[in-house]
């Protein structure tokens, strides 16, 4: 069966250090891969598309990798800020950009 | 920046009421979605809209749903006869026609159905 998971429902960590996330799926085939940000009572914020045949994206403190043959993508933020405490979503294209599917996200806290 | 927009933000109807949902996409794209995430849950495709008519659904948007675009602006989403389990958030998207897009998403229109 189809599923997309995120490594974990929250992810505490200190101010100042990398937060990694980890989206991994199975039975699908995207031709790109998109990580979102949803503050509590917002719409998903658009952060970083990455398509399958690139390896790494980078924006600012943000960066993406995609493994296609792990089925996996790997969310980095370096140099955390509590600003950056949010739910952070992966969502990957199922039909040429007909359907997109999300994961359940992962909560990320950014302590000071 | 260009923004999607929904109205209402919040919408209160008694069961087996009809609502209507309504978004107004960014001006320039051509593929329309809408979303629900109920509360504590993840986001759920709906469906997609394209060229005036329904690109794919999903098993959620059954005959109780549907979908127009009524002008060049507006895109909504009606519920024909509400259940107390289409309480949710409803979220619409949009995004441009060239290569591989991100969609941008509105905040959403907060459905309670008493």
């Amino acid at each position: 069966s189809q599923k997309i998971e995120q490594n974990s429902e929250a992810l505490n960590i200190q101010e100042g250090k990398t937060a990694t996330l980890t989206c991994n799926y199975t039975n699908y085939s995207p031709a790109y891969l998109q990580w979102y940000r949803q503050d509590p009572g917002r719409g998903p914020v658009f952060l970083l598309l990455i398509r399958e045949n690139e390896k790494e994206k980078r924006k600012e403190r943000l960066k993406v990798t995609f493994d296609t043959t792990l089925k996996q993508s790997l969310f980095h933020i370096t140099a955390s800020q509590p600003a950056d405490s949010a739910t952070y979503l992966c969502a990957l294209d199922d039909n040429y950009g007909q359907n997109f599917v999300f994961g359940p996200g992962t909560r990320l806290s950014v302590l000071p | 920046e260009p923004e999607v927009t929904q109205t209402p933000s919040h919408q209160v109807t008694q069961m087996g009421q009809e609502v209507i949902l309504r978004c107004v996409p960014i001006s320039n794209h051509l593929y329309f979605y809408w979303y629900r995430q109920i509360l504590g849950q993840k986001v759920e495709f709906l469906v997609s809209f394209y060229n005036n008519e329904i690109s794919e659904k999903s098993e959620i948007f059954d005959d109780q749903f549907s979908v127009e675009r009524p002008d060049g602006s507006n895109f909504t989403l009606k519920i024909r006869s509400t259940k107390l389990e289409d309480s949710a958030m409803y979220f619409c998207a949009s995004r441009g026609a060239t290569g591989n897009q991100p969609q941008h998403f509105g905040d959403g229109t907060r459905l309670s159905i008493l």
